[in-house]
């Protein structure tokens, strides 16, 4: 079966300090990978998103990155943390079959003091 | 792109049927329309998928009118677990971006004994 994990689950880091969020996915193969990021009582809003090895899309401008260096290995980076990329990150998957539905990891939570 | 509308919150009681209303005006032909649900801390957990009238599974139904400008999840008499938040998102299935990756605010449901 499929599963998914990302780490760490918790950290707090002072600003202007780098950021390294890991997700990892097994039991599946070319997945498309995605990190969303969910403020306090908010919604979902995804950051990035890769169908391949590589292949990064940004929906939204701002200091992090992301990247992927294996098939099913997303990594999310920023060099210099914000106050306001407080919240919970999520890293999920999907395939291109079935009802493309989407997985997500545990999540990770970031506070920025 | 096709933009949702749902009620920001809801209450109801144990052992009720829970109906939660999505608008979609400017739904496009091959979208299709997906729920999830979320509790704190976690993240999304797909509940069901439709494209027109009615689909159900074990855990809920699925209405959509002949003009699929709306759709309603029902959730049959509701527990104190089912409290959680419920996004509707609307796009073409299996699309690497675009609206079917869009959670907006949801709409945070709250079961009462």
């Amino acid at each position: 079966s499929q599963t998914i994990h990302q780490w760490p689950a918790t950290l707090v880091q002072p600003v202007g300090s780098p950021l390294s969020l890991e997700c990892t996915v097994e039991g599946t193969s070319n997945p498309n990978l995605y990190w969303y990021r969910q403020a306090a009582g908010r919604g979902l809003q995804l950051l990035f998103y890769s169908v391949g090895i590589g292949q990064i899309s940004s929906e939204v401008p701002q200091n992090l990155s992301a990247s992927r260096p294996q098939d099913r290995q997303f990594i999310l980076s920023s060099k210099k943390l914000l106050l306001s990329d407080s919240g919970f990150y999520l890293c999920a998957w999907s395939t291109l079959a079935g009802t493309g539905e989407l997985f997500f990891g545990e999540g990770s939570r970031l506070t920025v003091l | 792109l096709a933009k949702t509308t749902q009620p920001i919150s809801m209450d109801s009681y144990e052992g009720q049927e829970v109906n939660i209303t999505c608008s979609h005006n400017n739904i496009a032909t091959n979208d299709y329309i997906t729920w999830y649900q979320q509790f704190p801390s976690q993240g999304p957990r797909f509940i069901i998928q439709g494209y027109k009238t009615k689909v159900t599974n074990e855990v809920a139904s699925l209405f959509i009118p002949a003009d699929r400008k709306s759709s309603t999840l029902s959730l049959p008499r509701v527990s104190l677990s089912d409290t959680a938040v419920y996004y509707c998102l609307v796009g073409e299935m299996n699309n690497n971006a675009g609206n079917m990756l869009t959670f907006g605010g949801g709409t945070r449901l709250m079961v009462k004994p």
